[in-house]
């Protein structure tokens, strides 16, 4: 079965840097697009930060986190990693991988890891 | 960037009831639209595609339909498992934006 596996809860101060990894298992890694990244914050709604194709390693982030947000993939593992930098108090959120569906244009994000909460204090 | 309304924000709706949730463009987005339900403390789970395709193991009580940049989803009779919050999400251009969420209680 598919099945997305996100690293450990983590807690950061403010300006450090957080890296969150995604490991697939349950289907074959190249077949499908892509995986994407989405955060919520606490009692909020979801909010996408972008994706990586992982054919190439293309990626596309959203606008609001250009510059601190890196995302990388590892296809000898079925790894996709998602770094964020310059933390700040508001990155305190969940943070969930997904996979993209579709055959190669992205269609949905089908399979959902378990979230991964990153906390930033100061 | 295309921005997506979901109405109503909050619905209080009983078992058995037909439920009906709004999710409006911007802009054009062709039939790029998916919907998600999310339950508390836990990952969304995808419901619907392509504006009205099915994901594979989701009950056929769900559906969802689209009428230019209008979109809604459709549960044709409320069960207790249904109570959630629902997201729309739109992946025709860059950022795949989501709506703001309706929650069913």
């Amino acid at each position: 079965q598919v099945q997305l596996v996100q690293s450990g809860a983590e807690v950061k101060k403010t300006g450090a840097s957080v890296k969150v990894s995604c490991k697939a298992s349950g289907y074959t890694f190249t077949n499908y697009p892509g995986i994407s990244w989405v955060r919520q914050a606490p009692g909020q709604g979801l909010e996408w930060m972008g994706w990586i194709r992982v054919e190439n390693g293309n990626t596309n982030y959203a606008q609001n986190l250009q510059g601190r947000v890196t995302m990388t993939t590892d296809t000898s593992t079925s790894t996709v990693y998602m770094e964020l930098r310059n933390l700040r108090s508001d990155d305190t959120a969940v943070y969930y991988c997904a996979r993209v569906g579709g055959s190669y244009y992205p269609l949905n994000l089908d399979y959902w890891g378990q979230g991964t909460l990153v906390t930033v204090s100061s | 960037d295309i921005h997506l309304t979901q109405s109503p924000s909050f619905l209080s709706a009983s078992v058995g009831d037909r439920v009906t949730i709004t999710c409006r463009a911007s802009q054009g987005i062709r039939s790029y639209l998916a919907w998600y339900q999310q339950k508390p403390g836990g990952a969304p789970k995808l419901l619907i595609y392509a504006a009205s395709t099915l994901q594979s193991g989701v009950p056929s009580r769900f559906s969802g339909s689209e009428s230019g940049t209008e979109f809604t989803l459709t549960i044709s009779s409320l069960q207790p498992e249904d109570f959630a919050t629902y997201y729309c999400q739109q992946l025709n251009s860059y950022p795949w934006t989501f709506g703001q969420g309706t929650k069913v209680e």
